[in-house]
């Protein structure tokens, strides 16, 4: 069965930085790309980054301030986060790429990054 | 201001068949494959169509989609009360080298 679980979420100040775990099991991590989505309150979902192993996209909004990395001996994505703004404010979806990019077939229960002073 | 453009209600009663637009560009759904999901309240998304057309394992034939061009739709047949949900377009987008959603329809059943 396979499994996704983000932990690392919280509330964070204006500035400050927050790393997101996602934890896989159930499929071989390493040859999958995974993938960030997130969901402001009441919103829509926006795409943040994708790791495909040797590459990393991000989108526009988090260029040069979000860094995906993945651990593949662990199983583990990451997504550190830096000079986090109150539009950060969202749930955190780790998602299983079904293909390069673009459609994702599992999702994990997601993680919720408050930024507020 | 969503990338994709959907309509962000529909409606319908049980029995019926109804239909959720996507709008795009060439940059998106003109050049690439369109993926469907259904998000029920305070559940994460799953995936309901991926490359235009395809159902994964497990999602009833009751739902369908298909491209044209520049535009998406996703049809839902024999209406259900649990398929009360939003639901989301998505594709790559070439210009933005990366994943753009549609804003979500909120689906209700009458």
């Amino acid at each position: 069965e396979v499994q996704l679980l983000e932990s690392g979420g919280g509330l964070i100040q204006p500035g400050g930085s927050l790393r997101l775990s996602c934890a896989v099991s159930g499929f071989t991590f390493s040859t999958y790309a995974m993938s960030w989505v997130r969901q402001a309150p009441g919103k829509g979902l926006e795409w943040v980054s994708t790791s495909t192993g040797s590459n990393t996209y991000y989108a526009d909004s988090v260029k040069g301030r979000f860094t995906i990395s993945r651990d593949n001996s662990k199983n583990t994505l990451y997504l550190q986060m830096s000079s986090l703004r109150a539009e950060d404010t969202a749930i955190y979806y780790c998602a299983k790429n079904l293909d390069s990019i673009g459609s994702y077939d599992y999702w994990g229960q997601g993680t919720l990054v408050t930024v507020s002073s | 201001q969503s990338v994709l453009t959907q309509p962000p209600s529909a409606s319908g009663t049980p029995g019926q068949r109804v239909t959720i637009s996507c709008s795009g560009s060439s940059s998106n759904i003109g050049s690439n494959t369109v993926n469907w999901y259904q998000q029920l309240p305070g559940t994460a998304p799953k995936l309901l169509i991926y490359s235009n057309n395809q159902r994964p394992s497990g999602v009833p034939d009751r739902f369908s989609a298909s491209k044209s061009g520049a535009s998406a739709s996703l049809a839902i047949s024999g209406l259900q009360s649990e398929d009360e949900a939003d639901y989301y377009c998505a594709a790559r987008d070439d210009s933005l080298n990366g994943v753009v959603f549609g804003g979500g329809t909120k689906l209700t059943v009458l």
